[in-house]
């Protein structure tokens, strides 16, 4: 079964220290993204990548970083630099950007609880 | 700066129909998502309309009006299991998503 996996569901780290999420599609899409989503806000864009390593800034990129090294990964650090990191963090996939419908879809989220 | 509108929460007796409504104000158009969000689990689309019009698809019907900036989504026959969240976005001139806060749906037996 094709689909995306997010690893963990929970997380839960000190304050200070930096922290990996895993999210990995075998969709064969060439679009990742990552998601914040807050109690009452709409989801939130941090990260998004195109291609394989390349990834643009999305609306909310202070703090974290990305890499995409292989088609399938996107893994999103989220490091002490984040001011209020502790959020449900949604991971999606797409077929390409730029072509109007452009069905995404999400991994199982990973809830991180910054202590 | 761009805007989604939807209502936070709405409530609904089983069995009955429920219209959720969207408005929204962006740069530029390239479509407009709804997708269902049960709690604490990950977004599954819905529907998608870029022309005016409604679009059908079972119990669940979205309408779009791009002159006023709005949509809704039309639940028919509610079920226990359609009480979720309910996500508009719009994609935008980047051809980015602008996502709405979500509607909560509470269906009543």
């Amino acid at each position: 079964d094709g689909g995306i996996t997010q690893s963990p569901k929970y997380l839960f780290r000190k304050e200070g220290q930096n922290v990996t999420l895993s999210c990995e599609q075998n969709l064969n899409h060439d679009a990742m993204y990552w998601y914040r989503q807050d109690p009452g806000q709409g989801l939130r864009l941090i990260y998004y990548s195109q291609i394989v390593n390349d990834f643009q800034k999305g609306d909310i990129a202070e703090g974290y970083s990305v890499s995409r090294e292989k088609k399938e990964s996107f893994p999103l650090t989220v490091t002490s630099a984040q001011k209020n990191p502790t959020a449900f963090y949604l991971c999606a996939s797409s077929i390409a950007e730029g072509l109007g419908f452009d069905e995404q879809f999400f991994g199982p989220g990973t809830r991180l609880t910054v202590l | 700066g761009q805007n989604i509108d939807q209502p936070t929460e709405m409530t609904a007796t089983e069995g009955a129909i429920v219209q959720i409504n969207c408005t929204y104000q962006t740069s530029g158009f390239n479509g407009l998502f709804w997708y269902q969000q049960h709690a604490g689990e990950a977004p599954t689309f819905l529907s998608y309309n870029v022309l005016d019009g409604l679009e059908e698809k079972g119990r669940f019907s979205s309408f779009l009006s791009r002159s006023k900036g709005y949509s809704y989504l039309l639940l028919k026959e509610l079920q226990m299991k359609d009480s979720a969240s309910y996500l508009c976005a719009v994609m935008d001139s980047n051809y980015q998503l602008i996502w709405g806060a979500g509607t909560k749906l509470i269906i009543k037996p």
